[in-house]
């Protein structure tokens, strides 16, 4: 099955300053490389996604680059505030098959 | 966009009893429902699949006699913790996928507290 590291598992940053929250995947075969947030309490938010024929995505603040041949992916928020403060997660997968989350990384971003 | 609802959003129950949480879909019709648990400050750990119709598979290590999972159509399903007992205080996700495509779309979540 897949095996999923995720680091770092904390990240404190100052407002302003970017972010970069890498993830590590064993499965070959996986072909979907979203990213989630999750604040306390609530359900995990998709920020961004990535499939396997693209190797970068931007998307305003945020972007996730994808190595295909080393199998990892990073999720990079540049101008952080302090509402980026939350937890983030990794969850390669292939196709429309179950996912499976990292450990997660605590952001915070300092005012 | 694409609705999941997920009731109750928090149940306290007694220990021993069963406690039922739902998962609908509410625009769309999903092929395939995932249900997650997720312990204080630790990750989403998927518990089990289910598809229309058929049994639902369970990951390693989940009692699915426990754990049972109905997905009766293709806009429900269902979880019902049995015989709850205090290690089994969670919060439950659930997920639903449309098959063949790469969006999987939340529950809200239930927080289940056993007392």
């Amino acid at each position: 099955g897949e095996n999923v590291e995720q680091h770092p598992s904390t990240l404190s940053v100052q407002e302003g300053d970017s972010a970069v929250i890498k993830c590590t995947y064993s499965d070959s075969a996986s072909n979907y490389f979203p990213w989630y947030k999750q604040e306390l309490g609530k359900r995990p938010q998709l920020i961004i996604d990535i499939r396997s024929n693209v190797g970068e995505k931007k998307d305003q603040r945020i972007a996730v680059t994808l190595n295909k041949t080393a199998k990892h992916f990073s999720l990079h928020i540049t101008e952080t505030q302090p509402e980026d403060s939350a937890v983030y997660f990794c969850a390669p997968g292939v196709g429309s098959e179950k996912l499976v989350f990292g450990k997660g990384t605590k952001l915070t971003v300092n005012p | 966009g694409a609705v999941v609802s997920q009731h109750p959003s928090w149940v306290i129950c007694k220990s021993g009893t069963s406690v039922k949480i739902e998962c609908r879909s509410l625009d769309f019709q999903a092929t395939t429902m995932f249900w997650y648990r997720q312990f204080p400050k630790q990750s989403l750990m998927l518990m089990a699949t289910s598809n229309e119709g058929s049994k639902a598979t369970y990951e390693q290590g989940v009692e699915k006699d426990k754990f049972l999972i109905n997905h009766a159509s293709l806009t429900l399903s269902t979880l019902t913790v049995t015989s709850a007992h205090p290690e089994d205080s969670s919060f439950y996700i659930c997920s639903a996928s449309t098959g063949g495509a790469y969006g999987y779309t939340f529950g809200s979540g239930t927080r289940l507290t056993v007392v």
